[in-house]
């Protein structure tokens, strides 16, 4: 158990509001990740974080913007939502160690409708 | 451009079979290799990785071989359990990407009774 929460788990907004998502950990890890999953794409980064304020664009970052001012959040915000955004998103950390595997531990996701 | 690529949406096996889910992919720059089981309604879990200097690593009943002048990885459940019903996803990660990950479409793998 890596100590990763998302919140909100469920959301359903209207076209051209903003939406946020929240992830924790409570571990202090410094690199944190934003996924979404569609059928047919599997995982694509939207954006990374390797600290505090140190954030940078992943494959799919148009209408999407991060922040990160405490090692523990990092916040996905949707500017004004759009049906194509319609998704589930999942943050992710990695713990670089001795052995450097690449793993990352994933949070259990918020689905997000955009109607 | 899907640099990580899992051809066969799905795949049914008999419980006691072995499972063999594939992975393609096309930059030679991948040094590391990993797979992920996901259930629904959770986040992947990691299942087992290898390095670009190995052929196959193993932990229980999973295997995974890479044969990297074909770039093809494939993932071994063997003998394969109703519990192992789930999404699998393949992911690699480029050298000069730091920690950040490329992950296949995920292949839905069925283990009947």
């Amino acid at each position: 158990d890596a100590g990763i929460t998302q919140s909100p788990r469920h959301k359903v907004t209207e076209t051209g509001t903003p939406v946020t998502l929240r992830c924790h950990q409570t571990e202090n890890h410094r690199y944190m990740y934003w996924y979404r999953q569609d059928p047919g794409h599997g995982l694509r980064l939207i954006h990374y974080s390797y600290g505090v304020k140190d954030t940078d664009k992943g494959e799919v970052s148009d209408g999407y913007s991060v922040s990160r001012s405490k090692t523990e959040d990092f916040l996905l915000t949707l500017e004004s939502a759009t049906s194509s955004q319609t998704s589930v998103y999942f943050c992710a950390i990695s713990v670089p160690g001795q052995f450097v595997t690449y793993e990352q531990y994933f949070g259990p996701g918020t689905r997000l409708t955009v109607t | 451009d899907q640099q990580v690529k899992q051809n066969s949406p799905s795949l049914s096996v008999q419980e006691g079979r072995i499972s063999i889910l594939n992975c393609d992919y096309t930059n030679s720059m991948f040094d590391y290799f990993l797979w992920y089981k996901k259930y629904p309604a959770e986040g992947p879990t990691f299942l087992i990785s290898i390095s670009s200097i190995k052929d196959k690593n193993e932990d229980g009943r999973f295997t995974v071989f890479l044969n990297k002048s074909a770039k093809h990885l494939s993932l071994h459940i063997v003998p394969s359990q109703p519990g192992d019903s789930a999404v699998y996803f393949c992911a690699a990660r480029r050298e000069t990407s730091g920690s950040r990950l490329t992950f296949g479409e995920g292949t839905q793998l069925t283990v009947n009774p």
